[in-house]
């Protein structure tokens, strides 16, 4: 297993605005996940992408994963207040748990 | 079908006390994982369980933590004669056989230590 790491640590942002968060890993993997967790909340899967993908589309979500620099980036476009949250990467290896870091705190102001 | 279940959802403990939380997977699930967060943090992995067998530990305390994942009945972490620092959110998530990739999580339990 091994963590990722997001970054920043926190973003503030007006609504409407586009907001984009990053993570690095540091060894090679099958898949990468992108989860939110609202306040007290459990976590909630956003999307999966694979390895052998590059970008993937999901209603306002923009994921892209790059193998070759090991990262990968979350748009959330035009923003919603509703869109407050943490937001964790998990890149993950076959057979082996998820391990979280420490996430990115979006706050969305209307 | 019914999420992830965890309770109980608040749980208030003395130290020295034992702490026992419970969680019921999403049917016909098999995998389940136990995470601990401290406020203001990230979630820390503790342990992977499949039915009766726990697979991943390595998160897991030495001392005073166990859990267990039945063949019959709600996955147990139980935490024996609780300290301060035990006080967190304790989540619990599982994931289907064959498709061990997605998790899904429940509400969580908040451990309170006094």
């Amino acid at each position: 297993s091994q963590q990722g790491e997001e970054d920043p640590q926190a973003l503030s942002i007006q609504e409407g605005e586009n907001a984009t968060m990053n993570c690095s890993y540091k060894t090679s993997i099958n898949n990468l996940q992108w989860y939110r967790q609202n306040s007290g909340r459990g976590l909630v899967h956003l999307i999966l992408i694979r390895s052998n993908e590059r970008e993937k589309h999901s209603g306002r979500l923009r994921v892209t994963l790059d193998t070759s620099k090991k990262s990968s980036s979350l748009l959330i476009t035009a923003s919603r207040a509703a869109d407050t949250a943490s937001y964790f990467c998990a890149p993950n290896q076959a057979g082996t748990a998820l391990i979280f870091g420490k996430g990115t705190t979006l706050s969305v102001s209307s | 079908n019914a999420g992830v279940m965890q309770n109980p959802r608040h749980l208030v403990r003395r130290r020295g006390q034992e702490a026992r939380l419970r969680c019921s997977p999403m049917k016909g699930h098999s995998h389940v994982y136990w995470y601990r967060q401290l406020p203001e943090e990230g979630l820390k992995f503790m342990v992977y369980l499949q039915k009766e067998n726990i697979i991943d530990e390595s998160g897991m305390p030495k001392e005073r933590f166990s859990a267990e994942f039945p063949k019959e009945g709600p996955s147990i972490l139980r935490i024996q004669q609780v300290v301060r620092g035990d006080s967190a959110a304790y989540f619990c998530a599982s994931s289907p056989p064959g498709d061990w990739e997605k998790l899904f999580f429940g509400s969580g339990t908040q451990l309170s230590v006094l």
